[in-house]
């Protein structure tokens, strides 16, 4: 069954520090990996999408990293400001064997505080 | 574009109550799915769509009915609703499964009593 571990489940930092979200996964062969980010009381919205040839993909403050040999990407958060606070969801989409569906790992909760 | 509509917002049912969850996109998007997310248990596949007149079950389907008419509509129905079934719903719609990104709705939070 294709898997999809995120960690840690939360975090709290300071305002204008950095941080990293880890997820790891089983899907093989896959697609794209994204990250999404969801707001609370709002629906995820897609920060950064990876194919498998892919190491590393930027969107401003956010650089997502992957590692397809050890089925690791992380999400690198530099210089938090108020409105990273969030869910981050790790979304990896399988390629062949009939199906295409995604599978979502639980997210990181991120709070930062000012 | 509205983009990815989700209605009600807010939603209380007695048990054995039913309702639709209704979803609608103006994208022309051919895959859409719904999705349950609970406390610590993230986004839960119900049902999914590859296309008009096309359903197939999710990873959590019992309890919950969809069609899919129109490309443009996937409604979520709750034949009788459950106290179990008390969640936060979001719709989900992407123009290509293998390789496109999902639009998600704002959510419909469901509560069942």
């Amino acid at each position: 069954k294709n898997q999809v571990e995120q960690s840690p489940q939360s975090l709290i930092i300071l305002e204008g520090k950095n941080c990293t979200l880890q997820c790891n996964y089983t899907v093989s062969p896959f697609s794209n990996l994204r990250w999404y980010k969801q707001d609370t009381g709002r629906g995820p919205v897609s920060l950064t999408i990876m194919t498998f040839s892919e190491n590393t993909k930027s969107n401003g403050r956010y650089t997502a990293t992957l590692d397809a040999d050890t089925k690791q990407s992380s999400l690198h958060i530099t210089a938090s400001q108020l409105s990273d606070s969030a869910s981050y969801i790790c979304v990896v989409s399988p390629f062949g064997g009939g199906s295409y569906i995604p599978t979502f790992g639980r997210g990181t909760s991120l709070i930062v505080h000012p | 574009n509205a983009g990815v509509t989700q209605t009600p917002k807010f939603q209380v049912l007695k048990t054995g109550q039913s309702m639709t969850l209704q979803c609608a996109q103006d994208m022309n998007h051919e895959y859409m799915s719904w999705y349950r997310q609970d406390p610590g248990m993230g986004l839960r596949l119900i049902h999914y769509s590859v296309g008009a007149g096309i359903t197939d079950q999710g990873e959590v389907p019992n309890g919950y009915n969809v069609s899919r008419s129109t490309t443009e509509d996937f409604p979520l129905r709750l034949l009788s609703a459950a106290p179990s079934q008390t969640s936060v719903y979001f719709c989900a719609s992407s123009y290509s499964l293998s390789t496109g990104e999902l639009f998600f709705g704002e959510g419909s939070r469901l509560t069942v009593l």
